[in-house]
């Protein structure tokens, strides 16, 4: 199984904030990396796929890079809708595996 | 725009089956891939598998041998079945759509998913 590891596991921001947060693969997944937002109580939602194509409808202060092992996902302006916690989820291969979530807070 | 809906008990006894139903409206089940995936309380998130709308499976290894994924297109709805659960198993159990890719007349799984059900507890106890 591919394992994927994220860091920091969680981070303290303010509005405006811009927020970079890492993934990495236990192998090259080339570009299959995608990230997803989780508030709580609720289903996680879609913001990146394929490493750094933004999904219909997720506002533009998100954006997604990297390939191979590296990869990162940037707020560029951190909104009071972005506190939640951000997954990122390898496609690479099956079993699909996912990294064990950063939670973005208010400082 | 498509929804999905889990449904099915909320307290499973320890090595019973737990069995839930997701169903999908706003759109068809066909020509998409579909995928379960769970989430024990304050943990991260553990694929259980997928299925495509013709019925072929993926199972995660780790509990393939306990796991039934199945698909009834004409009532637009998946299941899945895991069986002897324990503790361990008490999750909030999501369904979730992939929309796949077509090339040369074979489709295949993107293995991202959007959107996602609103997910269902499940919590396995006597």
């Amino acid at each position: 199984d591919i394992q994927m590891t994220q860091s920091p596991s969680s981070l303290s921001a303010s509005v405006g904030d811009r927020v970079t947060i890492t993934c990495r693969a236990s192998q090259s997944i080339n570009s299959y990396l995608n990230w997803y937002q989780q508030k709580p109580g609720k289903a996680p939602n879609l913001l990146i796929y394929a490493a750094s194509s933004l999904q219909s409808g997720v506002p533009s202060r998100f954006s997604g890079s990297g390939s191979g092992t590296d990869f990162t996902l940037t707020i560029s302006s951190l909104q009071p809708e972005d506190f939640a916690t951000y997954f990122c989820q390898q496609s690479y291969s099956t079993p699909i595996t996912f990294g064990p979530g950063t939670k973005v807070d208010i400082k | 725009q498509v929804q999905l809906q889990e449904s099915g008990p909320g307290l499973v006894k320890p090595s019973e089956t737990l069995s839930l139903t997701c169903t999908v409206s706003g759109g068809s089940i066909r020509s998409y891939y579909w995928s379960w995936i769970r989430q024990p309380p304050g943990k991260g998130l553990e694929w259980i598998g997928f299925i495509y709308y013709t019925g072929s499976t993926n199972y995660n290894p780790s509990l393939k041998s306990r796991v039934t994924i199945s698909v009834d297109t004409s009532k637009n709805q998946l299941s899945l079945k895991l069986t002897s659960v324990t503790a361990a198993d008490t999750a909030v159990y999501y369904c979730a759509r992939d929309k796949g890719y077509c090339n040369g007349g074979n489709c295949y799984p993107l293995n991202w998913f959007d959107p996602w059900g609103q997910g269902t507890l499940v919590t396995v106890s006597s």
